[in-house]
């Protein structure tokens, strides 16, 4: 599967806790995006990378957010000091804007669970 | 960023044509009209997209008005494997990033 993968697809924990998500592109594409979807609604900008560098963050994406894209391959978003308020579809996408034709390419997305 | 508007829910019936309709009446010159739709548990997924003409692909076709003002996501065969959110997204030349709003669910009925 050459898709974007994001792992973990679910994780539950309890309000306080540090978490992690994991996120590996498409091969070879430049640029890439974390959002975060609740319940009813579309997805939200929270930053996005163009290899490695963080180009934009959304203020949605508090203090307690942190999102690295180390070797401009894959991207970590953690979430230090969860709150129920975190608990959401964070999704990723990526794209090669060699190509232009604005299309963002999402994983599966990982639900989040703040007990 | 400019906005969009669709309904908020529309019903198919299988096997029918399904048009979805956007409005986006602030609309620029170098915004371009996309169209994801999202699965239930799904990420979203691209559909189309267009600038001022007609566009068609194995999915859907776009219809975009003379004025650009709106447009229309059509859907030639509702299977039940089309029902899903659509969002109707604008997104400015060299500029990747979609700002999505809430869509229009779709239900197909068998």
């Amino acid at each position: 599967d050459t898709g974007v993968s994001q792992d973990p697809r679910h994780k539950i924990t309890k309000r306080g806790q540090n978490v992690t998500f994991r996120c590996d592109p498409i091969s070879e594409h430049n640029r890439l995006y974390w959002y975060r979807q609740t319940l009813g609604q579309g997805p939200e900008f929270l930053t996005y990378f163009q290899n490695e560098a963080q180009l934009e963050k959304s203020r949605l994406l508090s203090d307690r957010f942190s999102a690295e894209r180390p070797k401009g391959s894959f991207s970590t978003l953690e979430i230090q000091r969860t709150e129920q308020g975190d608990s959401a579809m964070y999704l990723c996408a990526s794209t090669d804007i060699r190509v232009n034709t604005g299309e963002l390419f999402f994983g599966e997305g990982s639900r989040l669970t703040v007990l | 960023d400019a906005k969009t508007t669709q309904p908020n829910s529309m019903e198919s019936n299988e096997e029918e044509p399904v048009h979805l309709p956007c409005n986006h009446s602030t609309i620029s010159g170098t915004d371009y009209i996309h169209w994801y739709r999202q699965l239930p548990s799904q990420g979203p997924e691209y559909v189309i997209h267009g600038l001022t003409s007609n566009v068609n692909n194995r999915m859907a076709s776009l219809a975009i008005a003379e004025d650009r003002k709106s447009s229309t996501l059509i859907l030639h065969r509702a299977t039940l494997r089309d029902a899903a959110v659509y969002y109707c997204i604008l997104r400015t030349f060299g500029y990747n990033k979609l700002i999505f709003g809430a869509g229009t669910r779709l239900a197909v009925h068998p």
